[in-house]
């Protein structure tokens, strides 16, 4: 199975400062045949259901604002929040799919600092 | 507008069966694959299986395999859980959510409220 780490577990940035967290696989979710990167991001409230923020590791999903950034390499990915709004206080999520199980990283916290 | 509405959950003895139904409206429902994710109370998410969207690929979670199934319904828009031989770390709210494909190697895009089980020593 895919190993996904998260780094840092929880992460303080003042408002309107950048947020950078990162997530590591312990394979490659890249797959050559079509390049195509297997990583996607979550966002989760407290209460609330996970929400798709970005997939294919950079591909933004609908209506998600373009504070929100994904990048990363075939295991090296990373999520970017270009200035931090009250409102992204949350817990974030990366998941691989790109073989079964997937798997999904343990989760960072994000405060305001 | 895409939405989910998972029931069936509730509180069960290990050892015991529960099957939990998610309904879905406000999409082609039978062009998706459809996902199972649950959380412990608490912790992080974990995913459980997936079913493609014409139901011949499933795949599960090493903790899960053996015990549970999935299944769907594409006339009644319906993905199911049968989960057997619950065990107390099986207690989690359950998430039946849309996959952005038909295939089993997909990101999910849409997701429900969630139904709680809670399995009982």
């Amino acid at each position: 199975d895919i190993v996904m780490t998260q780094s840092p577990d929880s992460l303080a940035v003042s408002l309107g400062e950048r947020a950078t967290i990162n997530c590591k696989s312990s394979q490659s979710v890249l797959d050559s045949s079509n390049n195509y990167k297997y990583l996607a991001w979550y966002q989760q409230k407290p209460g609330q259901p996970p929400k798709l923020l970005i997939y294919w590791a950079s591909t933004r999903e609908s209506g998600v604002p373009d504070r929100f950034s994904g990048s990363g390499s075939g295991t090296d990915f990373t999520l970017t929040i270009s200035s931090l709004q009250a409102e992204d206080v949350a817990v974030y999520y990366c998941l691989q799919y790109y073989s079964s199980p997937h798997t999904f990283g343990q989760g960072t916290k994000l405060e305001i600092k | 507008q895409v939405h989910l509405v998972e029931s069936g959950g509730g509180v069960v003895q290990a050892g015991r069966s529960l099957r939990l139904s998610c309904a879905a409206s406000g999409f082609a429902f039978s062009t998706y694959a459809m996902h199972w994710v649950r959380q412990a109370p608490g912790k992080g998410l974990e995913w459980v299986t997936v079913l493609s969207s014409d139901g011949t690929n499933e795949y599960y979670a090493d903790s899960v395999k053996g015990r549970f199934t999935i299944s769907r319904d594409n006339s009644q828009n319906t993905v199911y859980l049968q989960m057997n031989s619950l065990r107390v770390e099986d207690t989690a709210i359950y998430y039946c959510a849309k996959a952005g494909c038909g295939g089993t190697r997909c990101y999910s895009n849409r997701w429900g409220q969630g139904t709680l089980v809670t399995v009982s020593s």
